[in-house]
């Protein structure tokens, strides 16, 4: 199926240390959204993106929706332990129908 | 808690059997997601419903069928399984007006 391009597919990091990751496609899209998701759970929210530029931060997260509308980022100041996990992002295409796409994932692990 | 209720949260079944797959969505919303989710793998989007109807499809196989009835609860029906069925599934819901979609925990199928 249709999947968006994500990377890094993974990454060590220190403990403290901030991350970066993205989300691109050659389409355009008019939502991104953010989640992460825990061995074995189900992924959970993190970020809402609605418009082209908006900057959007819950907690130490960090989301932008790129201004071409092709491409999403999500960055974590000062990562911790409980960072651990899979981080997928996900593209609506459509005008309020909500068909959502999603990105491969980043596979974060933190060395403490 | 995302408000998404998925049953049974475990299963394990032959080889040629029938499952169905159960998800209550969050109290208003309209529109229900299924997606698979295969070990270490990303999420496949299935089949989507809004308001009872049929809204989009996926790679959803002829064995696997869904619905989703008056009171908005939608079930996935998974025929003639084979091995490489075993996955988790993911139903989800979102709220027209936000379109961020929310999971359950899933339910994790295991086809010996």
């Amino acid at each position: 199926g249709q999947q968006l391009n994500q990377s890094p597919q993974s990454m060590f990091i220190q403990e403290g240390e901030d991350v970066s990751m993205n989300c691109t496609s050659s389409s355009i899209f008019n939502t991104w959204l953010w989640y992460k998701q825990d061995p074995g759970e189900g992924p959970v929210l993190l970020i809402a993106l609605y418009k082209a530029g908006e900057l959007t931060s819950n907690g130490r997260l960090t989301a932008q929706f790129g201004i071409t509308r092709k491409d999403s980022f999500l960055n974590i100041s000062a990562s911790i332990p409980s960072d651990v996990g899979i981080y997928f992002c996900a593209g609506d295409y459509t005008s309020g129908t909500y068909k959502y796409i999603f990105g491969t994932g980043t596979r974060l692990k933190v060395l403490a | 808690d995302s408000g998404v209720t998925q049953t049974p949260k475990h299963l394990i079944t032959a080889t040629g059997q029938r499952v169905t797959l159960r998800c209550s969505p969050r109290s208003g919303d309209l529109s229900v997601y299924w997606y698979q989710q295969s070990l270490d793998q990303g999420l496949q989007f299935l089949i989507q419903y809004y308001n009872g109807e049929e809204r989009a499809k996926g790679n959803i196989l002829e064995r696997f069928s869904a619905q989703q009835f008056p009171d908005l609860h939608s079930e996935l029906n998974l025929s003639s399984l084979e091995l490489g069925d075993s996955a988790l599934y993911f139903c989800a819901s979102t709220w027209t007006n936000t379109g961020e979609l929310f999971f359950g925990e899933g339910s994790r199928l295991t086809v010996l």
